[in-house]
């Protein structure tokens, strides 16, 4: 079967830093996403990684290793505006989208 | 430029009934994709159409389907509403330039109520 897990729930306070881990097991690997989703609206895409290494945008960087299965987004100077959820999603070898159940992330002051 | 599309914004029906949702994508697009998403899962796939043929479909029941018009717009439909279809219904849309994989854009969703 296929599976992504991430943690259920974190917890930063504003101006830290936070990693949210994304592993996976799926049938093929075409890509991995990042999407942030705020209570109640749609996800908004964040970021795409399908080679090895770390790709930097602004205050959010995402990570994959493909032999590890592995992804990582780290979210630099929390602001309370980053109070979300973080979904991460894999591209199978179908080319659909695997989805994780999400991380929820709460921002403290 | 506007975004993705979805109409009503909410929904109330009861059991039984049918319900038909509808996206219009972002200008350009031809790829559409439906999304089923229950509070605190992540989205689970229903449908892709592009260029109105079925690209792909997930693990739904037969009483779930779709379709998607010249104009790129795309309806998805219930039938036999059950209380386990009460989620929100989401919409992406992509470019598919035919290349490889596409960034999907996602509509405001619908929220579907089944008493």
């Amino acid at each position: 079967g296929q599976n992504i897990d991430q943690p259920t729930e974190m917890t930063a306070t504003e101006g830290a830093i936070v990693q949210i881990n994304c592993t996976y097991q799926t049938s093929g690997f075409n890509g991995l996403f990042w999407y942030q989703q705020h209570a109640g609206e749609a996800p908004t895409f964040l970021s795409y990684n399908v080679l090895d290494g770390l790709e930097e945008k602004g205050r959010f960087s995402s990570f994959l290793s493909r032999s590890k299965g592995y992804s990582y987004l780290l979210l630099k100077e929390l602001q309370m505006k980053d109070s979300a959820s973080y979904l991460c999603a894999v591209i199978d070898s179908n080319y659909q989208l695997i989805w994780g159940a999400g991380t929820k992330l709460i921002i403290k002051p | 430029d506007a975004g993705v599309t979805q109409s009503p914004t909410h929904l109330i029906k009861t059991r039984g009934q049918h319900v038909t949702l509808r996206c219009s994508p972002i200008s350009g697009h031809k790829s559409v994709s439906w999304y089923q998403q229950v509070l605190g899962q992540g989205p689970q796939f229903i449908f892709q159409y592009y260029e109105k043929e079925e690209r792909g479909r997930g693990n739904f029941p037969d009483r779930f389907s779709a379709r998607q018009f010249p104009n790129y717009s795309s309806e998805l439909n219930v039938n036999a509403l059950l209380l386990g279809d009460s989620a929100l219904y989401l919409c992406a849309s992509s470019l598919e330039t035919g290349g490889d994989v596409e960034t999907q854009y996602f509509g405001p969703g619908t929220r579907l109520l089944v008493l």
